[in-house]
Order: structure tokens, then sequence, then C-alpha cells
């Protein structure tokens, strides 16, 4: 069966600092992958999905980045946090034999203060 | 452009009542609708989903959903509700554009009474 991890489950750090966040899928190939970004109260919003390796598309302006080094990572990046980017990250996939379905990661909660 | 509205921020029922929550789309195709369910601090949980076919879909502890494109509805219903229910539940539509991303409602807070 499927699963999908993220990394770490809860981040502190100041504002200007740099941000990874990894999401890694197993049980599945070449899936499409999703980062989401759920703020305080409010629903979540797309922020960058992937059809594969190396192909990220943004959904919305922002500070931050992402990047898909291998079939089954994806990486969410700042190289200088803001106030602004505190909230609960969200990774998702879907494909392979659940088609369009989307499946949740734990998320990553991340506090920049 | 699609959207999905919830009405309902919080609503509080009592343990052992049906519950609906609603939801409402716009999207101007035939549209893959999605329940998820969301614990405190957790991940969000796929409750049930609508692709085609039979309206009426059933999902997960005991969750069920009714499509009806006439008035552009998903809502969620649940004869009983136990106490394990309270959470956050969001309503979802899926557009394909590149990959299927689904655009989210706010969400409805569920609160249960003893």
């Amino acid at each position: 069966s499927q699963t999908i991890h993220q990394w770490p489950a809860t981040l502190v750090q100041p504002v200007g600092s740099p941000l990874s966040l990894e999401c890694t899928v197993e049980g599945t190939s070449n899936p499409n992958l999703y980062w989401y970004r759920q703020a305080a109260g409010r629903g979540l919003q797309l922020l960058f999905y992937s059809v594969g390796i190396g192909q990220i598309s943004s959904e919305v302006p922002q500070n931050l980045s992402a990047s898909r080094p291998q079939d089954r990572q994806f990486i969410l990046s700042s190289k200088k946090l803001l106030l602004s980017d505190s909230g609960f990250y969200l990774c998702a996939w879907s494909g392979g034999a659940e088609g369009e379905t989307q499946y949740f990661g734990p998320g990553t909660r991340l506090l920049v203060l | 452009a699609q959207s999905v509205t919830q009405p309902d921020i919080h609503i509080t029922v009592s343990e052992g009542a049906s519950l609906e929550l609603r939801c409402n789309y716009s999207y101007g195709a035939t549209p893959y609708l999605f329940w998820y369910v969301q614990s405190p601090g957790q991940g969000l949980q796929l409750l049930l989903k609508y692709f085609s076919g039979d309206t009426l879909v059933q999902g997960i502890k005991g969750f069920e959903a009714e499509f009806k494109r006439s008035q552009s509805s998903f809502n969620l219903r649940k004869p009983s509700v136990h106490w394990s229910d309270a959470a956050e539940y969001f309503c979802a539509v899926g557009i394909i554009q590149g990959a299927q991303k689904l655009v989210f409602g706010q969400g409805t807070r569920l609160t249960i009474n003893p």
C-alpha cells in the first residue's frame, strides 16, 4: 500500500532563515505531487504541483519554491522566511491505481517568529 | 472561476443525532467532488468521492454524500454521529489543468455535544 511521509512535523524558525520541508511517497511510481498551505482558520491553498521529476508548476506568487529531485520526493524551500509563511503545510500525491484522488500526508506545522 | 462554498463555518450536534454538512460548487464541467476530514493537527483523510455514476456515494465511517447537479451541491450526511466525528470537514472540487488540482471550501468545524 502507499504511504506518504512529511518531515519535520513541527518547525519554529526565525524570520529571514532558510526553509526545507520534505515529502516522500512509498508504494507507487511516477505520482503527481502537491504542496498545500493551510493558514490558521482558513482553507487549503495549492502552492505547487509536479507531474514528474524536475517538473514544477507554481500556483501562486510567493516566497517559496519547490523541487522534485527524485520520482517520489518533493521538497518545499525558501531562502528567507517571512512571518506570513507561518502555517500548516500539507503534501499530497495522486496517480497509479488511485487515479485522480489525492491522498495527504500528516503535515508540517511551521511557525516563523 | 472554480469555487467551493461551505456555508456553515461551525456546527454543533448532539451525539446520536443526524448530520448534514452543506457544500456548493461552481465549475463549468462535470466535477470530481470530494469530502475530506481533518482532526486537529493532522492531515486530511478522504471520506468519499464522486466521479460519475450513482449520485449517492458511500464513504468511510458511515458517511454518505449526494451529488445534485441541478443545485450544484454535494452535501455530506451521517444518520447518527459519534463523539469521534468531531473534526473539520472540507469539501473540494477537482479540476483538470495539467494535473488534477483541488479547490477547497473553507471547511466546517463539527462539535459533538455528549
